[in-house]
């Protein structure tokens, strides 16, 4: 069964920090994914990476980045948070010709 | 671009009634159509994908190439339905999903 874990299921943070999700996979997939989820929006991606140490953008990726050292491990960075950034935040993993398999989620709040 | 729309943001109906999310798409190759729920509190999880053509928890969606629609449909509505629906779509070979914004569905007793 898959496995896919997110550090935090509620964070809450200042206006200027700087903030880390991490997204663990237990699978070996290759494809990790970060969305973030808003009421009336869906999901839009943000970044995904499809190696180590590769990295792609998504549809609004502007004012994260994200780093994939590990094949297991999908971390996504937000430089300096902003209250705009206040959201849920789901990573997914996928293995090519299958389905994406999603985490619990972080709901992030930046005050 | 690809796109899905799901023109609905809520769907409300009573337990045994007929049930269709509704789902259009743009996209002028060969796409791969996924419905997605997420019950109360749970994470996303598939529901079902086109190419299986299986039936999921009573749901069907059948692809139609010519309407650029899967629509998701249940002939009885159970209270346990209750959850919020996103169709998706990738692009055949290709990992991205592109999601709709969902549709709330609420089935009441």
């Amino acid at each position: 069964d898959v496995k896919v874990t997110q550090s935090s299921r509620y964070l809450v943070k200042r206006t200027g920090e700087k903030v880390f999700l991490e997204c663990v996979q237990d699978m070996d997939h290759e494809n990790m994914f970060w969305y973030r989820q808003d009421p009336g929006l869906g999901l839009r991606l943000i970044y995904f990476s499809y190696d180590v140490k590769m990295k792609e953008k998504g549809d609004i990726p502007e004012g994260y980045s994200v780093s994939r050292e590990k094949k297991e491990r999908f971390s996504l960075i937000l430089e300096s948070a902003s209250t705009n950034q206040t959201s849920m935040y789901l990573c997914a993993s996928r293995e090519a010709g299958d389905t994406q398999y999603f985490g619990p989620g972080t709901r992030l709040t930046v005050l | 671009a690809q796109r899905v729309t799901q023109p609905e943001k809520l769907l409300s109906v009573f337990k045994g009634a007929p049930v269709e999310l509704k789902c259009n798409y743009s996209y002028s190759g060969s796409p791969e159509l996924f419905w997605y729920v997420q019950y109360s509190r749970q994470r996303l999880q598939l529901l079902l994908r086109h190419i299986s053509r299986e039936s999921i928890k009573g749901f069907t969606a059948d692809l139609n190439k010519g309407e650029t629609s899967f629509h998701l449909k249940k002939p009885f509505a159970q209270e346990e339905d209750s959850a919020m629906y996103y169709c998706a779509l990738s692009h055949s070979g290709y990992s991205t999903l592109t999601f709709g914004k969902g549709t709330m569905l609420l089935v009441s007793p």
